[in-house]
C-alpha cells in the first residue's frame, strides 16, 4: 500500500529565512504525482507545488522549490524567504496514475517568527 | 471562477443520528471527492464522484454514502454517526475524465466540521 510519511510534526524558521520540511513515500509504482498542499487556520487546503515523477527536474514555483529524490522516494519542501503569511500546515500527498485515491502524510505545523 | 464551497461550516451531532454535508464544486470541474480529517491527522480519502456515479472509495463503511447532482455538486451523508465520526470533512472538486491520469490537481473547500456528542 502506498504511504507517505512526514517525520517533523512541527518546524520553526525566522522570517527570511529558508526551511526544509521532509516528506518520505513508499510505492512500487514507477509513475505517480506528488504534491505539498498548505492548510492555513481557514482550513482550505491549497496546492503549493507538483511534481511528476517521470520528471526529472525539480518543481519549482516562486520561493517554493522541492528536492525530488526517486530512488530514495523522498519529496522535500523548500520555503526561502519565509513570510509571516507561510505559517500554516504543510502536507505531502501522493497520487498514482489512473487513481482517485489520493494519499496524504500526517502533516507538518510550520511556524514563522518575525 | 467561483471556488468549493461547503455548507455547514459546523455542526453537533448526537450518536446515532444522520448527516448531510454539501459541497458546490469549483466552476469547470465535474468530478468531486471526499476526504475526513481528524485532528492533527491528514485526510483520509472517502470516495469519490464522477458523472453522477460512485467512482473510487476508501476504508470507510457503508454509512457514509454520497450523491452527484447533474450541476456537479454534492452530498455526503453519514448514518448512524459515532463519536469516531467527529472531523473535518473536506471536498474537494476536480476535472477528470475516463482513466484519471492522476495528475488532477484537486482544489479544496474549507471544510465542515462536524462534533459528535
Amino acid at each position: 500500500a502506498q504511504t507517505v510519511t512526514q517525520s517533523q510534526p512541527e518546524m520553526s524558521v525566522q522570517e527570511a529565512e529558508t526551511v526544509t520540511l521532509s516528506c518520505t513515500y513508499d510505492t512500487s509504482e514507477s509513475d505517480y504525482y506528488l504534491f505539498w498542499y498548505k492548510q492555513p487556520p481557514s482550513r482550505q487546503m491549497i496546492l503549493v507545488i507538483r511534481q511528476e515523477a517521470y520528471k526529472q527536474q525539480n518543481a519549482t514555483e516562486n520561493r517554493f522549490s522541492v528536492n525530488f529524490q526517486k530512488a530514495a522516494k523522498s519529496f522535500s519542501l523548500k520555503i526561502s524567504d519565509s513570510q509571516l503569511g507561510d505559517a500554516a500546515m504543510y502536507f505531502c500527498a501522493y497520487n498514482t496514475v489512473g487513481n482517485n485515491d489520493m494519499r496524504f502524510g500526517a502533516g507538518t505545523r510550520l511556524t514563522v517568527k518575525p | 471562477e467561483t471556488g468549493v464551497t461547503q455548507s455547514p461550516t459546523h455542526l453537533i451531532k448526537t450518536r446515532g443520528q444522520q448527516v448531510t454535508l454539501r459541497c458546490s464544486s469549483q466552476s469547470g470541474h465535474n468530478t468531486v471527492s471526499w476526504y475526513q480529517q481528524a485532528l492533527g491527522q491528514g485526510p483520509q480519502f472517502i470516495f469519490q464522484y464522477y458523472r453522477e456515479e460512485e467512482n473510487g472509495r476508501g476504508n470507510f463503511p457503508p454509512r457514509f454514502s454520497g450523491l452527484q447532482f447533474p450541476n456537479y455538486s454534492s452530498e455526503l451523508n453519514v448514518n448512524a454517526l459515532e463519536l469516531d465520526d467527529s472531523a473535518l470533512y473536506l471536498c474537494a472538486s476536480s476535472f477528470g475524465g475516463t482513466g484519471f491520469s492522476g495528475a488532477n490537481v484537486l482544489t479544496f473547500g474549507a471544510g465542515s466540521r462536524l462534533t459528535v456528542l
